[in-house]
């Protein structure tokens, strides 16, 4: 069985700051992770993917993600937001299955000028 | 490459009528699914084909949900008859297939709104 906790429904930031968005997961072997962005009124793009490489990935727009093992964790984070970044944030596993991925519930982005 | 293309992009109905959404997968996938959004729900995988072969409908709501793939590069999904709580978007993503390939790439989803 595989899932995926996303800590935090609303993250606010001010343009600028630290965006860190928390993703746990749970896994019977060793995962595949992702990230994806939905801007609003549109579909999900990936951000990045963890698959069995380096630990810290890094993906588009700045954003990168470190996979630790021991915490069972994925977070996102960007050094400085952006007002763009503002969006619905999903992390997602798969867990071995050949081809489902299991969502997150989503964390929405508010980036303040 | 076009990316998955999904049609239409909006469609407002009444109540018993019949839905159909379509979804072109990007070339050389293999692995198609239809998701739905909702507010309540969040994303929910409803179907998922493998070589235009239904893999797992178990997540099909009932019996007015239906979805084919009838080639490669083209899959519907028709709700008959449609109910208000349908109301949700309705993403199509497609992918390879096997260890490593697990990447889905979304469309930008169909609208649906029913009165």
């Amino acid at each position: 069985a595989q899932s995926v906790t996303q800590l935090g429904s609303h993250v606010s930031v001010s343009e600028g700051a630290l965006v860190l968005l928390r993703c746990n997961y749970s896994s019977s072997v060793p995962p595949y992770l992702f990230w994806y962005v939905q801007y609003p009124n549109q579909g999900l793009q990936l951000l990045l993917k963890y698959t069995s490489a380096a630990t810290l990935v890094k993906g588009i727009n700045g954003f990168e993600a470190e996979f630790k093992k021991s915490e069972t964790s994925f977070h996102l984070t960007k050094p400085s937001a952006h007002m763009s970044d503002a969006a619905e944030y999903f992390c997602a596993v798969n867990g071995g299955s050949n081809y489902k991925l299991t969502f997150g519930k989503g964390t929405l982005l508010t980036v303040n000028p | 490459d076009a990316g998955v293309i999904q049609s239409p992009r909006h469609e407002v109905t009444e109540m018993g009528q019949e839905v159909t959404l379509r979804c072109k997968p990007i070339s050389g996938h293999n692995s198609l699914f239809w998701y739905r959004q909702t507010m309540m729900r969040g994303l929910e995988l409803l179907i998922y084909f493998n070589n235009n072969v239904p893999i797992d409908d178990s997540g099909m709501p009932e019996d007015r949900f239906s979805a084919k793939m009838p080639n490669a590069s083209f899959s519907t999904l028709k709700i008959q008859p449609s109910e208000p709580r349908d109301s949700a978007v309705y993403f199509c993503a497609s992918g390879g297939s096997g260890r490593g390939q697990e990447t889905q790439y979304f469309g930008p989803g169909t609208r649906l709104l029913v009165l």
